[in-house]
């Protein structure tokens, strides 16, 4: 069956500018999450939603940082304003309802110039 | 704070020898323990999840769990050089919960 799809792949934007990260998680999966990894580092969780909210929001690094999910299945990550620091790899994550692995979209490489 | 500690490496061994990835955690209520693999440029996949104490043998791998230790570990067996790659350690609560990632560990398999 289908994966977790991540869109777009690749994103280059200026200083500045907002950005939309689209997660469509496996068909099911009632969990979805969003991690970053910069160049060279580990994981670092941003958000957890269980079907439409989000028990989980810790992660967040600045209130520039937004995520909804609806329909308990696409999920929506935004940056506005985005920051030089910003760059790096976004990736989503959905597990189902029995046991908590998580399987890994692609990822979306963001590059802010 | 859940930490999860793994060596950075990199952990050379030469292909047909067994690997071997370890890893701690902090937190003792700790129940779900993963390894994946990351290629380079590409995202995780799941190699293995454990959940009880004792071995899991999967294939050429066998995780190793030890809640008394608070410790994970992977091993590979006849090691290949496709499997060069960064093995990420993850540990959860329970079902839903996040997962703690560690940094990862460099395996590099020589021919």
């Amino acid at each position: 069956g289908a994966g977790v799809s991540q869109s777009p792949s690749n994103k280059v934007t200026e200083k500045g500018k907002d950005v939309e990260l689209r997660c469509d998680p496996i068909s099911g999966h009632t969990a979805l999450y969003w991690y970053r990894q910069s160049l060279g580092q580990g994981l670092e969780f941003l958000i957890y939603f269980q079907g439409n909210s989000a028990p989980d929001k810790s992660g967040l690094p600045s209130d520039r940082f937004s995520a909804e999910r609806t329909g308990g299945s696409v999920s929506t990550l935004t940056i506005q304003r985005t920051q030089q620091e910003d760059s790096a790899v976004y990736l989503c994550a959905s597990s189902n309802r029995d046991r908590d692995t998580q399987y890994f979209g692609p990822g979306t490489r963001l590059t802010v110039l | 704070q859940k930490e999860v500690e793994q060596n950075s490496g990199p952990l050379s061994v030469p292909e047909g020898a067994i690997a071997s990835l370890n890893c701690t955690y902090s937190d003792r209520g700790s129940q779900s323990f993963f390894w994946y693999r990351q290629y380079s440029g590409k995202s995780p996949e799941l190699i293995m999840s454990i959940y009880s104490n004792g071995d899991k043998e999967d294939g050429r791998f066998t995780a190793q769990l030890n809640k008394a230790s608070q410790y994970v570990s992977l091993l590979i067996r006849d090691s290949q050089p496709s499997d060069s790659a960064t093995y990420l350690c993850a540990v959860g609560l329970s079902g839903y919960s996040t997962l703690t990632f560690g940094k990862g560990t460099m395996l590099l398999v020589s021919p």
